[in-house]
């Protein structure tokens, strides 16, 4: 059974870069039926989608946010990752990895999710 | 950017109720469109993608309709287990693009 973990700190500065790992057990982030995708929500708001990357390493992000975000991937380490940098309060969320159906497509399944908090 | 609606924002309803949400697209997404349900300190699950087709393991009483701009979610019988908030996904094109949640409760 495919399973998502993201990892990384739970506490980030203001200005500073968020840096979130999402590590997939149970299945190959090289298979390419998926892509790997980043969603985020703030604390009592909706869902944002962040971007995604494809095994081999084509990416896909949210114009809201391209000029401060990458998304790169460890597919010996079957793992994959965000960057966020310049964060404000406003970045504080809930930041969820999951797994992306090429066709049909759907988000599923997804990580727990990890709060980050951008405070000084 | 393709901008998603949906209706009612909330609802409160009863156990065994007929529930139905409404999701309606700003353009024409065919049917690449899904249905999931978060509850609280929970990570989303999805319960139907294309429209229309239900996910493994999601029980029967919840169903998805619709092509084009307008789709509905359905939950035949609701269960204690249903209460939840249910956001639609359109996955058309970039940016991919959620709704902004209906939030079902206990009447």
């Amino acid at each position: 059974q495919l399973q998502l973990q993201e990892s990384g700190p739970g506490l980030v500065k203001p200005s500073e870069t968020l840096s979130l790992t999402c590590t997939v057990s149970g299945g190959s982030i090289s298979s390419s039926s998926y892509y790997w995708g980043w969603i985020r929500q703030p604390p009592g708001k909706g869902l944002e989608w962040i971007g995604s990357i494809y095994y081999s390493g084509s990416t896909y992000y949210n114009p809201s946010l391209k000029s401060r975000v990458t998304i790169s991937v460890d597919t010996s380490k079957n793992q994959f990752s965000l960057k966020l940098s310049s964060v404000t309060a406003a970045d504080t969320a809930v930041y969820y990895c999951a797994r992306r159906a090429v066709a049909p497509r759907w988000f599923d399944p997804w990580g727990q999710g990890t709060l980050v908090t951008v405070s000084s | 950017a393709i901008q998603m609606t949906q209706s009612p924002s909330s609802l409160s309803a009863s156990v065994g109720d007929r529930v139905t949400i409404t999701c309606r697209a700003s353009q024409g997404i065919r049917n690449d469109l899904g249905w999931y349900q978060q509850k609280p300190g929970k990570a989303p699950k999805l319960l139907i993608y294309a429209a229309s087709s239900l996910q493994s393991g999601v029980p029967s009483r919840f169903s998805g309709s619709g092509s084009g701009t307008d789709f509905t979610l359905t939950i035949s019988s609701l269960q204690p287990e249903d209460f939840a908030t249910y956001y639609c996904l359109q996955d058309y094109n970039y940016p991919i693009t959620f709704g902004p949640g209906t939030k079902v409760d206990i009447k």
